[in-house]
């Protein structure tokens, strides 16, 4: 069964403290692999495509890699308004029809 | 440029009654997705359209729900009757293909009594 789960399911970190989020994966047919961010009472808001093993992304103080059973969202020096709830969303299957997201990890980056 | 655009924000219906969700998707965007979000949960696929043909809806509860997209443009998601587990977040979201990022709508929250 094609399954994406993130870790931990919450962190609270200390502003400046660096922390890494993580998306595990188990499908078939991995065609990419999405990060999105979630503030409460709003839509998710595109991060980040990784398409294949070995490849990273960099977007100010975040950093995404990809291997082949799971992706780290890397937060270097976060700040407070880096908290969120980050979402990890893999587009998988022979015709690339399935699109399966994660339940997310809730970051809260205290001052 | 115009975000994914969602109405209502907020419905709060008694069970048994129907409900309806508008999107207007960004222009150009050829693919339109509706979600389901729990709470503490991410989004759950709905349906996906391509232009005005809906592609993937293996998901959608057909003895209750329909969608449409009209002109390929527009689209419209409705519940009837909606019960009681049907209350959540519906999201909408459009990319300008199928595994292009995808923007998302603020979401319509509801409630059902």
């Amino acid at each position: 069964e094609d399954q994406v789960t993130q870790s931990p399911e919450a962190l609270r970190l200390q502003e400046g403290e660096s922390s890494s989020l993580n998306c595990s994966y188990t499908v078939s047919g991995l065609r990419g692999l999405f990060w999105y961010r979630q503030d409460p009472g709003k839509g998710p808001e595109f991060l980040f495509t990784l398409y294949s093993a070995g490849e990273e992304k960099e977007k100010e103080r975040l950093k995404a890699t990809l291997t082949k059973k799971e992706s780290f969202l890397h937060i270097t020096a976060p700040k407070p308004e880096d908290s969120a709830t980050y979402l990890c969303a893999v587009q998988a299957g022979s015709s690339a029809s399935k699109i399966i997201f994660g339940s997310g990890t809730r970051l809260s980056i205290r001052p | 440029e115009a975000g994914v655009v969602q109405s209502p924000r907020y419905k709060i219906i008694e069970k048994k009654q129907p409900v309806a969700f508008w999107c207007n998707p960004i222009s150009g965007h050829n693919t339109l997705y509706w979600y389901l979000q729990n709470l503490g949960q991410g989004p759950e696929l709905l349906i996906r359209y391509e232009n005005e043909e809906a592609v993937d809806d293996s998901q959608l509860p057909k003895d209750r729900f329909s969608a449409e997209r009209l002109k390929g443009v527009d689209s419209t998601l409705k519940i009837q009757p909606a019960e009681l587990g049907d209350s959540a977040v519906y999201l909408c979201a459009s990319s300008l293909g199928w595994g292009d990022e995808q923007f998302f709508g603020p979401g319509t929250r509801l409630t059902v009594l």
